[in-house]
Parts: C-alpha cells; sequence; structure tokens
C-alpha cells in the first residue's frame, strides 16, 4: 500500500508570492490533516478535513488555507508568503471510521518551504 | 495550549532498553495517548496507541499508569536506529464530523540519542 505522499519535496518562493501544496493520502484515508514544523516552534497543528469539511483548525492566520477533494486528496495554501513562513509543511492522514482518537496518523515525508 | 509533557532528551546506550515518559495530568476519559517518532530528513512515524490498558507491537510497549496521568513508551533493546525525536499525543475520542475541539498538539517531545 502506497503511503502518504506529497509534492513537491522543495520549494523556493519569495515574500509576497504564494504557494499550493498537495497531499495524497493512503488509500481509504478519508482524514487529512497537515502541520507546520519549524526549529523553534517545533510541530504545529494547521487543520484537520475529513470528508471535504474542515473539522479543527490550529492557531494560524488567514493566510493559511486548505481544502480537501472528494477523492481525499488534499491541498494547503499560504497566501502572501512571510520569511518566517519558511519551514517543513507535513501532512497526515488517518482511517477514521468511528472517531479520531483510536486512528493512528500516517505522515508524509513533507514539503521543505523556503522562502526569500 | 500543551497537553503532553517531556524530556527534553534523553540516552541510551545501544542494545539496553529504553524508557520514555510523558506526563499528561489534564487528559480526559475519552483521552487515546499516543506515541510517534521521527528520523532525521522523515516524517513522524507511528509507534504505538492506547486507551487505558498496556499495549504491545513488534516496535514497542506502551505503559499507561493506572490514573492515566503518565505513559512510558518502552522500548526493549535500542538500537542505533532508534534515535529520533519521540512524540507523545494526545488525541479524543471524537466523531469525524464532530463538534468538540480536537486539536492535535504535538509539542517539542524527546530527543533519544543511542550511544554505541
Amino acid at each position: 500500500k502506497a503511503g502518504v505522499t506529497q509534492t513537491p519535496r522543495y520549494l523556493i518562493k519569495t515574500r509576497g508570492q504564494q504557494v499550493t501544496l498537495s497531499c495524497s493520502p493512503i488509500s481509504g484515508h478519508r482524514s487529512v490533516s497537515w502541520y507546520q514544523q519549524t526549529p523553534g516552534q517545533g510541530l504545529q497543528f494547521l487543520f484537520e478535513y475529513f470528508s471535504e469539511t474542515q473539522r479543527n483548525k490550529g492557531n494560524f492566520p488567514g493566510r493559511f488555507s486548505g481544502r480537501q477533494f472528494s477523492n481525499s486528496r488534499s491541498e494547503m495554501n499560504v497566501s502572501t508568503l512571510e520569511l518566517g513562513d519558511s519551514a517543513l509543511y507535513l501532512c497526515a492522514s488517518s482511517l477514521v471510521n468511528h472517531g479520531t482518537g483510536n486512528s493512528p496518523l500516517h505522515f508524509g515525508n513533507g514539503t521543505r518551504l523556503t522562502v526569500t | 495550549d500543551a497537553k503532553t509533557t517531556q524530556p527534553n532528551s534523553m540516552e541510551s546506550n545501544e542494545e539496553e532498553p529504553v524508557h520514555l515518559p510523558c506526563n499528561h495530568s489534564t487528559i480526559s476519559g475519552t483521552d487515546y495517548i499516543h506515541w510517534y517518532r521521527q528520523l532525521p530528513s522523515q516524517g513522524p512515524e507511528y509507534v504505538i496507541h492506547g486507551l487505558t490498558s498496556n499495549v504491545n507491537n513488534r516496535m514497542a510497549s506502551l505503559a499507561i499508569a493506572e490514573d492515566r496521568k503518565s505513559s512510558t513508551l518502552i522500548l526493549h533493546r535500542a538500537t542505533l536506529r532508534d534515535a529520533a525525536v519521540y512524540y507523545c499525543i494526545l488525541r479524543d475520542v471524537v466523531p469525524p464530523l464532530g463538534n468538540r475541539d480536537d486539536k492535535i498538539i504535538f509539542g517539542k517531545g524527546t530527543r533519544l540519542h543511542i550511544l554505541p
């Protein structure tokens, strides 16, 4: 079974631009969550989607947005990029049949975004 | 916001057992305890999870205190490949489109060093 796939692997953008990152979950997984990882702040939760609906959101500004498609693939978008947005962006998928607690998260290897 | 507390770093000798502690004093009755680890240049990897009883799998064992306010991840025989950052998180049993807040909070984790 293929794992979680994130594209692109690396990305370099300049301040003020926008960026779209893609995540393909494990087949059959309907929940996708996104995280930002930086050396200073660690692994921080951005948002979580289930069946195309955002069910949870972390404490990030509105420049960070996401969506999920009917095939469970997900994208996240960051508009008006700032230098501080340089980070590793990770997504995770989970099966979530009856509830979130009993469903392990399966992570991709991330997209490394550098903003110059 | 952090629901769990872990030591910043730990050291262990190769081929010896490792006990990684996690405190979660505000755990609710429906919170599952999850453990993940992250190797360099990779996304986090699921290790184990449990609710009340101790759990074993091929990777590790999870010992949960009777009052559930703490847990310990046990690696029975550490190898150099176990050197990673280990994260303990709580995940509530929330229906996929339920209306309870279920932010996924990772914290900084424990950096485990294995000495050859």
